[in-house]
C-alpha cells in the first residue's frame, strides 16, 4: 500500500512569494494534519483537516492556510513568504479525526531566500 | 497535556537493547504515553503507545511505571537502522489529534 505522499520534494522560493504544498493521505484515511519542522527542532502542528473541515489550528499566522479536497488530499498554502518559513513541511494522515496514531509523509523541504 | 523530559542523546551498541527513558511526572489519569521516532530526512514514525499497562508490538516494548510518572521505550535488539530521534509525547484522548513534539532523544546505534 502507498504511504502518505507529498509534493514537491524540494522547493526554493523568494521572500514575498507564495507557495502551495500538496499531500495525498493513505487510502481510506480521512484526516490530514500539517506540521512545520525547523532545522534542529521537533515538528510543530499547523493544521488538521477531517472530512474537509478544519478541526484544529496551531499558533501560526494567517499567512498559512490549508484545505482538504473531496478525495481527502490536502494543500497547504503560505503567502508572503519570510526567511523564517524555511523548514521541512510534513503531512500526516490518520483514519479518524481524533487519532494520535498518525502516518507521516517524507515532507517538502522549503527554502526561502 | 503533561510535559515530558528526555535525555538529549544516547548511544547503544548494535545488537544490544536500547532503553530510552522518559519522565512525565505531571501526567494525569486520562493521558496516554506515545512514542514516535524520526530517522534522518524522513517523517516521524509511530512506534507504540500505552496508558498504564506495559505494551509490546513488533517494533518495541513500552514499560510504564506503576505511578505512571515515567516510562521506558525498549528496542530489544538495536540495529544501525534504529539510529533516530525518539520522541515521547503525553496526550489525552480528547477530540483532537495534535501531536506536540519536544526535543526528543537522539539515539546513535554504533557497530
Amino acid at each position: 500500500d502507498a504511504g502518505v505522499t507529498q509534493s514537491p520534494t524540494h522547493l526554493i522560493k523568494t521572500r514575498g512569494q507564495h507557495v502551495t504544498l500538496r499531500c495525498s493521505p493513505i487510502s481510506g484515511h480521512k484526516s490530514v494534519s500539517w506540521y512545520q519542522q525547523v532545522l534542529g527542532q521537533g515538528p510543530q502542528f499547523i493544521f488538521q483537516y477531517y472530512e474537509k473541515e478544519e478541526r484544529g489550528r496551531g499558533n501560526f499566522p494567517d499567512r498559512f492556510s490549508a484545505r482538504q479536497f473531496p478525495n481527502y488530499s490536502s494543500e497547504l498554502n503560505v503567502n508572503a513568504l519570510l526567511l523564517g518559513d524555511s523548514a521541512l513541511y510534513l503531512c500526516a494522515s490518520s483514519l479518524l479525526g481524533s487519532s494520535y496514531e498518525q502516518y507521516f509523509g517524507p515532507g517538502t523541504r522549503l527554502t526561502v531566500t | 497535556d503533561a510535559k515530558t523530559t528526555q535525555p538529549t542523546s544516547m548511544d547503544c551498541a548494535e545488537g544490544r537493547a536500547a532503553n530510552l527513558p522518559c519522565n512525565h511526572s505531571t501526567i494525569s489519569g486520562n493521558e496516554y504515553v506515545y512514542w514516535y521516532r524520526q530517522i534522518h530526512s524522513q517523517g516521524p514514525q509511530y512506534i507504540i503507545h500505552g496508558l498504564k499497562n506495559n505494551e509490546t508490538n513488533e517494533m518495541a516494548s513500552l514499560i510504564i511505571t506503576e505511578d505512571r510518572k515515567s516510562s521506558t521505550l525498549i528496542l530489544p535488539h538495536a540495529t544501525l537502522r534504529d539510529t533516530a530521534v525518539y520522541y515521547c509525547i503525553v496526550l489525552s484522548n480528547n477530540a483532537g489529534n495534535m501531536l506536540t513534539f519536544g526535543g526528543g532523544t537522539r539515539l546513535m546505534v554504533k557497530p
